[in-house]
């Protein structure tokens, strides 16, 4: 049982328009979420976090918005740059600090394309 | 300071072998983790090392095991590989258990194992 869905494989956005990355978790328990990057080739990075105190964490074009009722949070990103391509993972953790990556649950992933 | 370094980078084994893969963590990181990413899956957690030893594990089968050396580096090895096995293998080293805070972890390229 997935318990952090995103569940659009992928995502095509001119250059210059925003990108709307979703993610949807199930465990009540999550109160700290992050997003990551990936490029081909490469290992993933980080990107942005948001605790669960928080409703939105901004961080130059990346915005991040959690909507705690609903489960679900977003990444926005405006202006999207042909840059930006790469697989986006969300992730999920019971607790900021753990103590063990083993707490954090990344979703499928959104391949992002942003188009010139 | 040299980033996470996973070797080798591409592997072809068949089924029934088994196959060792190794991970240097960033200098003065001791927490190191291994995660498995699939299609179907996306990113699932395999295991965490500290300071030699297992600190929690994911769930995968018995075939799955690893281990830290005192250097920090790490190895993981799967026996008896199965075609489903096929994955892009991360490893993610932090300067402690479960870091500071999650955006502390950084991962390597990885390693793309497949099985024929």
């Amino acid at each position: 049982d997935q318990q952090v869905k995103q569940n659009s494989p992928s995502l095509s956005v001119q250059e210059g328009r925003i990108s709307i990355l979703n993610c949807d978790y199930t465990n009540s328990m999550f109160d700290y979420f992050l997003w990551y990057k990936k490029y081909p080739a490469e290992g993933p990075t980080f990107l942005i976090s948001i605790s669960s105190i928080k409703d939105k964490n901004e961080d130059g074009r990346f915005t991040v918005f959690l909507n705690k009722s609903a489960k679900h949070l977003s990444l926005h990103i405006v202006p999207s740059q042909p840059g930006d391509s790469a697989v986006y993972f969300c992730a999920a953790s019971a607790t900021k600090y753990g103590g063990s990556q083993g707490n954090l649950i990344f979703g499928k992933g959104t391949k992002l394309s942003v188009k010139p | 300071k040299a980033g996470v370094t996973q070797t080798p980078r591409y592997l072809i084994k068949t089924r029934g072998q088994q196959v060792t893969l190794s991970c240097s963590p960033i200098s003065g990181h001791r927490s190191v983790s291994w995660y498995q990413q699939t299609p179907g899956q996306g990113l699932q957690f395999l295991f965490e090392y500290f300071s030699e030893t297992q600190r929690n594990k994911g769930n995968f089968p018995g075939r799955f095991s690893g281990r830290q050396f005192s250097n920090s580096r790490s190895e993981m090895n799967v026996s008896t590989l199965e075609l489903g096995d096929s994955a892009l293998y991360l490893c993610a080293s932090s300067e402690s258990p479960g870091g500071q805070d999650y955006n502390e972890q950084f991962f390597g390229p990885g390693t793309r194992l497949t099985v024929l």
